[in-house]
């Protein structure tokens, strides 16, 4: 199975400093056709998941442009350009390639210093 | 706007069924992968299963097979996920997805809570 690894688990930043979250892949996540399906989401605190990118680098519709999606193979990032107060939250990528098993990696919680 | 409304989560005792629902809606349905993803309480979220747009394919982790049933009533919009022989480590809340890995897609619904307790 894959195994989904991120780091750090736990973020404090400044705000409008940047953050930059790791998600590693026990395998690749390229899949035959060419496309690699890992997605980012975010949880803001009491409230349901959120897309923020799909396939890497895609960012959804209505999210910021302070946030990004980069990386390939098995190592991929999502950084935070300038986090501002609303970004507070926990952040989860999760591979949709490899099956059974869409794994989520662990969570790494974003807090205001 | 893209709704997704799951219902029929509550407290059921060790052994026990349940049956979620998930009422789609602002999308045509019949054309999406479905997904239910749940989350224990205070913990990370746990993929649950998936089903293909005709309801003809189903994947299940490795810790839900041969207890959970994922099904899909494409006139009525709705997703389907059967629990049996239900643990008290399958206490969580229960969220279903638009495919998450698709372009204009991604959606959660609200979640509804499944507490498996005597």
């Amino acid at each position: 199975d894959v195994v989904m690894t991120q780091s750090p688990l736990s973020l404090p930043v400044t705000l409008g400093q940047p953050a930059s979250i790791s998600c590693r892949s026990s395998q690749s996540l390229v899949y035959s056709n060419g496309n690699t399906y890992l997605s980012w989401f975010q949880q803001r605190p009491g409230q349901s998941p959120r897309r923020l990118i799909y396939k890497v680098s895609n960012r959804d519709s209505g999210v910021p442009d302070r946030f990004s999606g980069s990386g390939s193979g098995t190592d991929f990032t999502l950084k935070i350009s300038r986090v501002e107060a609303e970004d507070v939250g926990v952040y989860y990528c999760m591979q949709g390639t490899h099956w059974p098993g869409g794994t989520f990696g662990q969570g790494t919680k974003v807090e205001i210093k | 706007d893209v709704q997704l409304v799951e219902s029929g989560g509550g407290l059921v005792q060790p052994g026990g069924s349940l049956r979620l629902s998930c009422a789609a809606s602002g999308f045509t349905f019949s054309t999406y992968w479905m997904y239910w993803v749940r989350q224990p309480p205070g913990k990370g979220l746990v993929w649950v299963s998936r089903i293909n747009p005709d309801g003809s394919y189903t994947t299940y982790a490795d810790s839900v097979k041969g207890r959970f049933t994922i099904s899909r009533d494409n006139a009525k919009n709705t997703l389907f996920l059967q629990m049996s022989s239900l643990r008290a480590e399958d206490t969580a809340v229960y969220y279903c997805v638009r495919d998450p890995f698709k372009e204009v897609a991604g959606e959660w619904g609200q979640g509804t809570l499944v507490t498996v307790s005597s």
